[in-house]
């Protein structure tokens, strides 16, 4: 069973990176599959942020791709989010989730974990 | 980019079956995934590729997909259903290729 477990700072500062990483546990993050970051503003909906391969290959939301950076590391079966020059408006919970390459939803996710942007 | 629109609420008595819609232009040619997800909680799928569930989600959930309209079928509805759901596309044609709907919260009276 695959597990997934998002950690990181929850309270950002305005103008600042927002950092998170999701550990894998019970399958390799360099399998077949893409792994996701997914956020959800309080009492919104649910935003895709973008996705990597394990070959370090990506795909972002044109709306925040200049903003944001996601990377693998193999060696301790993560991946990581950074997003920068944050507002209140990235306030959120993030999750990270996985999409198996064939398919094109997101069979498993992490718990999320709330980011708050405030000084 | 791709909007896929859903209403905001649906009713429904326990034992009686809720339909929640998800519309898009021509998302009949699309697979739609919906989730469930609890207040405090991470989604969950419950139906994917249109009408096929995971293992482990009850048979009382289905899913359909046609022209302009997805739709989640819950039949027998029990309490525990009650949730937000969200139905869910890839959009081969955008740059911004997975799009969640606008969600839909399941009240059982």
């Amino acid at each position: 069973q695959v597990q997934l477990q998002e950690s990181g700072p929850g309270l950002v500062k305005p103008s600042g990176t927002l950092s998170l990483t999701c550990a894998v546990s019970g399958g390799s993050i360099s399998s077949s599959n893409w792994w996701s970051w997914i956020r959800q503003p309080p009492g919104k909906g649910l935003e895709w942020i973008g996705e990597i391969y394990h070959s370090g290959s990506t795909n972002y939301n044109p709306s925040l791709k200049s903003r944001v950076t996601i990377s693998v590391d193999k060696s301790k079966n993560q991946f990581s989010l950074k997003l920068s020059s944050v507002t209140a408006a990235d306030t959120a919970v993030y999750y990270c989730a996985r999409r198996v390459a064939v398919a094109s939803n997101f069979d498993y996710w992490g718990q999320g974990t709330l980011v708050t942007v405030s000084s | 980019s791709y909007v896929l629109t859903q209403p905001p609420s649906v009713s429904v008595a326990p034992g009686q079956t809720a339909r929640i819609t998800c519309g898009g232009n021509n998302i009949g040619s699309k697979s739609v995934h919906w989730y469930q997800q609890k207040p405090g909680q991470a989604p969950v799928l419950v139906v994917y590729d249109d009408s096929d569930r995971p293992s482990g989600i009850p048979e009382r959930f289905s899913g359909s997909n046609s022209g302009n309209t997805a739709t989640l079928t819950i039949s027998r509805v029990e309490a525990g259903d009650e949730a937000d759901y969200y139905c869910q596309v890839w959009d081969s044609s955008s740059d911004h290729p997975y799009v969640f709907g606008t969600g839909t919260k399941v009240t059982v009276l």
